[in-house]
């Protein structure tokens, strides 16, 4: 089974501080994914990757970044925690070659206070 | 911006009973792919099933099918024999074909409840 693992489930941070956001995928998966889950909003892109070291802006970048070293391995930064960032966040991936559906992680709900 | 539309933010069903969710979604393509996912409390994302654009028949897996109009840029879902298991926030997503890579835009989703 594709597998995709979020860091955490649940995370508190405070205002201000530097949030690293991990995700990890074990089917070689060239695209990988970030979203922002709110009520009546549904998913919203933040940032996608489809190579290592490559990421491109989706719908909702600002007050984000992310880092791909790895092609396991695509991380959320918040550089400065903000409380308007209190969300769910979901990591996804995708095969390039296959025409496939995306696969997801458990998601992190972050809260900033 | 293409856009992926759910008007019904809630839904209920009795178990057994047959529901439909809606789903419209705007776009200038020929080649696209639409998703209907489901995510239960515990908050995993599972695809429940898929349409590819070019294919003119509905796709159907076990009790749910859906209804796929492309001229009107329609896509219900129908679930029959509803479970309590199917109690879920239910969202319908568009891939673009192409070079997208893969990226999806996703309605607002729908809660469906089933009542015993």
């Amino acid at each position: 089974d594709v597998k995709v693992t979020q860091s955490s489930r649940y995370l508190v941070k405070r205002t201000g501080e530097k949030v690293f956001l991990e995700c990890v995928q074990d089917m070689d998966h060239e695209n990988m994914f970030w979203y922002r889950q709110d009520p009546g909003l549904g998913l919203r892109l933040i940032y996608f990757s489809y190579d290592v070291k490559m990421k491109e802006k989706g719908d909702i970048p600002e007050g984000y970044s992310v880092s791909r070293e790895k092609k396991e391995r695509f991380s959320l930064i918040l550089e400065s925690a903000s409380t308007n960032q209190t969300s769910m966040y979901l990591c996804a991936s995708s095969s390039m070659t296959l025409n496939t559906e995306a696969f997801f992680g458990q998601g992190t709900r972050l809260t900033v206070v | 911006a293409q856009t992926v539309t759910q008007s019904q933010p809630e839904m209920s069903v009795q178990e057994a009973e047959t529901v439909t969710l809606s789903c419209t979604y705007d776009t200038s393509e020929s080649d696209y792919y639409l998703f209907w996912y489901k995510q239960p409390p515990s908050r995993q994302m599972i695809l429940v099933i898929r349409q590819e654009a070019y294919k003119q028949q509905n796709a159907t897996e076990n009790r749910f099918s859906v209804n796929f109009q492309k001229a009107a840029k329609s896509f219900s879902l129908k679930i029959s024999d509803s479970q309590l298991g199917d109690a879920a926030m239910y969202f319908c997503a568009k891939k673009a074909g192409g070079t997208s890579y893969g990226k999806l835009t996703f309605g607002q989703g729908t809660i469906l409840t089933v009542h015993p």
